[in-house]
């Protein structure tokens, strides 16, 4: 079974700038997550679909983060423009259903920088 | 400050040695889960326990949760080099729909061999 796909793996752009990030999921797997994961913490839950509808954004900032999974598959990460404080590893996940107990699947992430 | 809180923050063991992460969060939750991440790496979930649980075991792992002290250890016995990695406890809260999980900071646990 092929695991969570995500592109780019590094980026580096400068501050101001825009960039996105693609997440495959797992085939099947109806919920998809995106967290930022800022060096030595712990990931933080930005985003949260399930199918191509939002169930969870209150940690996404609005102003400059957006996201969306038009076919209810394949998501997309977008932030315009980009602060230093962005830089971080982005993690795409994925759960078979979104009940109370279900394992996530992370991908390898997308390392950002902004210099 | 975090759900779920690691300690120790760093944990340096030998090879065959058991090694014990602990985790302390705050609010009521459904369930505790563990991860592991290796070092530029996404997150591999390791294990599950519910929160009418007391005691899970998944080959050398053995986790406890202990909900009226709000706290959980996950212990890897006969520790190997390969275990080297962040470990990170995840709560799903009670009263959050959904399937949210809450993140701690993590355990670096390095295995020397």
């Amino acid at each position: 079974e092929a695991g969570v796909a995500q592109s780019p793996r590094y980026k580096i752009i400068e501050k101001r700038q825009s960039v996105a990030f693609w997440c495959n999921p797992i085939s099947g797997h109806a919920t998809l997550y995106w967290y930022q994961q800022i060096l030595g913490q712990g990931p933080k839950l930005l985003i949260q679909f399930q199918n191509n509808g939002v169930v969870d954004d209150s940690q996404l900032p609005k102003d400059r983060f957006s996201a969306e999974r038009l076919k209810g598959v394949d998501s997309t990460l977008k932030i315009q423009p980009a602060k230093l404080e962005d830089s971080a590893v982005y993690l795409c996940a994925s759960s078979g259903g979104a009940g109370l107990y279900n394992e996530q699947f992370f991908g390898p992430g997308t390392r950002l920088t902004v210099l | 400050s975090q759900q779920g809180e690691e300690d120790p923050q760093a944990l340096s063991i030998q090879e065959g040695e058991n090694a014990t992460m602990n985790c302390s969060y705050k609010t009521s939750i459904n369930n505790l889960q563990w991860y592991r991440q290796n070092s530029g790496r996404g997150l591999v979930h390791l294990i599950l326990i519910r929160s009418n649980e007391r005691e899970k075991h998944s080959g050398r792992l053995r986790v406890t949760l202990d909900t009226s002290k709000k706290s959980s250890s996950l212990l890897i016995t006969a520790s190997r080099a390969a275990d080297t990695a962040s470990y990170f406890c995840a709560t799903g809260p009670r009263k959050t729909s959904g399937s949210r999980l809450t993140f701690g900071e993590g355990t670096q646990l390095t295995v020397n061999p």
